[in-house]
């Protein structure tokens, strides 16, 4: 069974640093893996996502992850936080059907 | 391109009433509609898989029959919550997925219905 651990569910940047987001996943086979921005009282935008070949997958509005099959992670980076970046990101491993697991989730507050 | 929509925005209801939302894929085919139910500060809960013209398949804990799911056609699915009592409010958002534009399992979601049952 897939699962996906997303590690610490407020983070709080200020405005101009770096953006980490953590996720681990765990998969019995290859994973596809996303992740995914929700503003409030909104659905879920993809910000990118990684299924094959290159391992830095670069997304929308600045963000990149890195597939790292060794550490079974897939962690979301941003190198400047604006204020626009607050809102819920949610990481994603496929579980087969079409099917996705989601991880908790996790806030991030950007202060000025 | 890969836009969906759901309709109501919100809704409040009386309880015991029934309400239905819709869920539309605007440019593209959904071989496959998903429907998820998100509480506050949680993340999201699969409800049903739905694929066109074929009955719901639904999660374990969900009532087939209180979460009714029609997948009519290859642009639109429907929840329908069945004599709705105030523990059914909450955030429902649907995603669809098209296995003839992209082999991975790429979801796009709608923006969601805010159901409140009064």
């Amino acid at each position: 069974a897939q699962s996906v651990t997303q590690l610490g569910s407020h983070v709080s940047v200020s405005e101009g640093a770096l953006v980490l987001l953590r996720c681990n996943y765990s998969s019995s086979v290859p994973p596809y893996l996303f992740w995914y921005v929700q503003y409030p009282n909104q659905g879920l935008q993809l910000l990118l996502k990684y299924t094959t070949g290159a391992t830095l997958v670069k997304g929308i509005n600045g963000f990149e992850a890195e597939f790292k099959k060794s550490e079974t992670s897939f962690h979301l980076t941003k190198p400047s936080a604006h204020m626009s970046d607050a809102a819920e990101y949610f990481c994603a491993v496929t579980q087969g059907r079409g099917k996705l697991q989601f991880g908790a989730g996790t806030q991030v507050v950007v202060t000025p | 391109g890969a836009v969906v929509s759901q309709h109501p925005s919100r809704v409040i209801c009386k309880s015991g009433t029934s309400v239905k939302i819709e869920c539309r894929s605007l440019d593209f085919q959904a071989t496959t509609m998903f429907w998820y139910r998100q509480f506050p500060k949680k993340s999201l809960m699969l409800m049903a898989t739905s694929n066109e013209g074929s009955k719901a398949t639904y999660e374990q804990g969900v009532e087939k029959d209180k979460f009714l799911i029609n997948h009519a056609s290859l642009t639109l699915s429907t929840l329908t919550v069945t004599s709705a009592h105030p523990e059914d409010s909450s955030f429902y958002i649907c995603s669809a997925h098209s296995r003839k534009r992209e082999a991975t399992d790429t979801q796009y979601f709608g923006p969601g219905t805010r159901l409140t049952v009064l």
